[in-house]
């Protein structure tokens, strides 16, 4: 298995919802990486999780809650959106921190 | 500042005919450069990676290129086919801990 797995693949949720956004894969890889990106932009960096452990958080708001359960799992748990948060999120991972990214297809996420 | 400028911005070609995008940087320390294929709405897809001690190196019809004196690297594309619509990211990581820093991309149309 090469791949990561993002899913859903399309997500509208209201500005009062909870929900969440996972990723997998089965490569190995100790590092996984969230991505915020909106149309037409590169993709922005939100969180690295670096052997379960949360390394890097790009002053993200507190709306935006990652979880790493295990070494496969990465999770986004969103509360309270505003539609300005409605983007391309995608998931990556490497085998260690900053080598070899693969990418997840993303989760097209609409905030109304 | 650490920065990744990509040209053209947006590319329209023939189908069957060839074309080279270019990326120029400046990052500081480098570790390596990565061209993706990102199709809208897509997760970006890697298509090749290199160091710096690498030249060129080939994936299919597509051969990246890299000059690590100039900090200029090139994605040539042979015999275009529609499937290769897509807009094309030059990536560099940075040091050690590899943090990307992501060019805004070339969106490139192949037609008929």
């Amino acid at each position: 298995d090469t791949e990561v797995t993002q899913t859903p693949k399309h997500l509208v949720m209201g500005m009062t919802n909870k929900k969440s956004l996972k990723c997998e894969q089965h490569m190995g890889h100790r590092a996984m990486y969230w991505y915020k990106q909106k149309a037409k932009k590169p993709p922005e960096l939100m969180f690295v999780y670096s052997y379960e452990k949360l390394s890097i958080n790009e002053s993200v708001p507190s709306r935006f809650s990652p979880e790493c359960p295990n070494s496969s799992l990465l999770n986004l748990h969103l509360h309270a959106l505003q539609p300005e948060d409605s983007a391309l999120y995608l998931c990556a991972s490497s085998p260690t921190p900053g080598s070899g990214y693969t990418f997840g297809s993303g989760t097209r996420l609409t905030v109304v | 500042k650490n920065q990744v400028e990509q040209s053209p911005q947006s590319l329209i070609i023939l189908e069957g005919k060839n074309c080279t995008l270019q990326c120029n940087y400046t990052v500081s320390p480098f570790s390596n450069l990565r061209w993706y294929k990102q199709d809208t709405g897509r997760g970006p897809v890697s298509l090749t990676i290199m160091t710096f001690s690498e030249n060129t190196k080939s994936n299919g019809r597509y051969t990246a290129t890299l000059d690590a004196d100039t900090k200029q690297s090139s994605l040539h594309i042979t015999a275009s086919q529609l499937s290769d619509s897509a807009s094309y990211i030059c990536v560099v990581s940075l040091g050690s801990q590899g943090n990307l820093i992501f060019g805004k991309g070339t969106k490139l149309s192949v037609k008929p």
